[in-house]
């Protein structure tokens, strides 16, 4: 079975600064990853997908992600965040080939400081 | 254009008793998921209609049930509610074949006392 480690719980920023936020995960096979977003008050939206080809994927609002196969990562970056970005973020996969579960991890949450 | 719709927004349950949740999908779409989302905690999978049939499940018990019907809308039922299924329950549809990616909906906040 899969499953998916978000390191970090909680980050504050200032605006203007730079975002890295980890994800990794663990399955041995073929795997399509996700990054979701949640605003306060919000439903889960997507913000950014891998499925294949350039692991160097963009994403809404700036947002970007690079697919790590070695080290089995999927971590989300932004040059700049914004007070805007106060959410939740939630990393996900699922095993390709198949229509299966989606495992999320446990979700960061980021206030940023106006 | 309406996006995954679910109701109630909240539900407030004593012990023991059952709950139903329904969900609509989003409009062209044929797959329904359902997750349990605890606080602080990710959304976990419960279980995925296809085809009026379930698809795939995952680590919870046969007190959570569901069903979906030919116009692709489900329903989440909860038997024997235990303090510990209070939680917010999000629906999201997707195309079974359409590449995974799924949209959610806003959840039903429930509370069992």
């Amino acid at each position: 079975a899969q499953s998916v480690s978000q390191h970090n719980h909680h980050v504050i920023l200032s605006e203007a600064a730079s975002l890295e936020l980890g994800c990794n995960y663990s399955y041995g096979g073929t795997v399509n990853l996700f990054w979701y977003v949640q605003y306060p008050g919000q439903h889960l939206q997507l913000l950014l997908k891998y499925f294949s080809g350039d692991p160097l994927v963009k994403g809404i609002k700036g947002f970007e992600a690079e697919f790590i196969k070695s080290k089995f990562s999927f971590n989300l970056r932004k040059p700049s965040v914004q007070w805007s970005d106060t959410a939740e973020y939630f990393c996900a996969v699922i095993p390709s080939g198949g229509y299966q579960k989606v495992t999320f991890g446990t979700g960061t949450k980021l206030q940023v400081i106006p | 254009d309406a996006g995954v719709t679910q109701s109630p927004t909240h539900l407030i349950k004593t012990r023991g008793q059952q709950v139903t949740l329904r969900c609509s999908p989003k409009s062209g779409h044929d797959t329904v998921s359902w997750y349990q989302q605890a606080l602080g905690q990710g959304p976990q999978f419960i279980f995925q209609y296809y085809e009026e049939e379930e698809r795939q499940r995952g680590n919870f018990p046969d007190r959570f049930s569901g069903h979906q019907f030919p116009n692709y809308s489900s329903e989440l039922n909860v038997n024997a509610l235990l303090l510990g299924d209070s939680a917010l329950y999000l629906c999201a549809s997707s195309l079974y074949r359409g590449g995974y990616e799924q949209y959610f909906g806003p959840g039903t906040r429930l509370t069992v006392t």
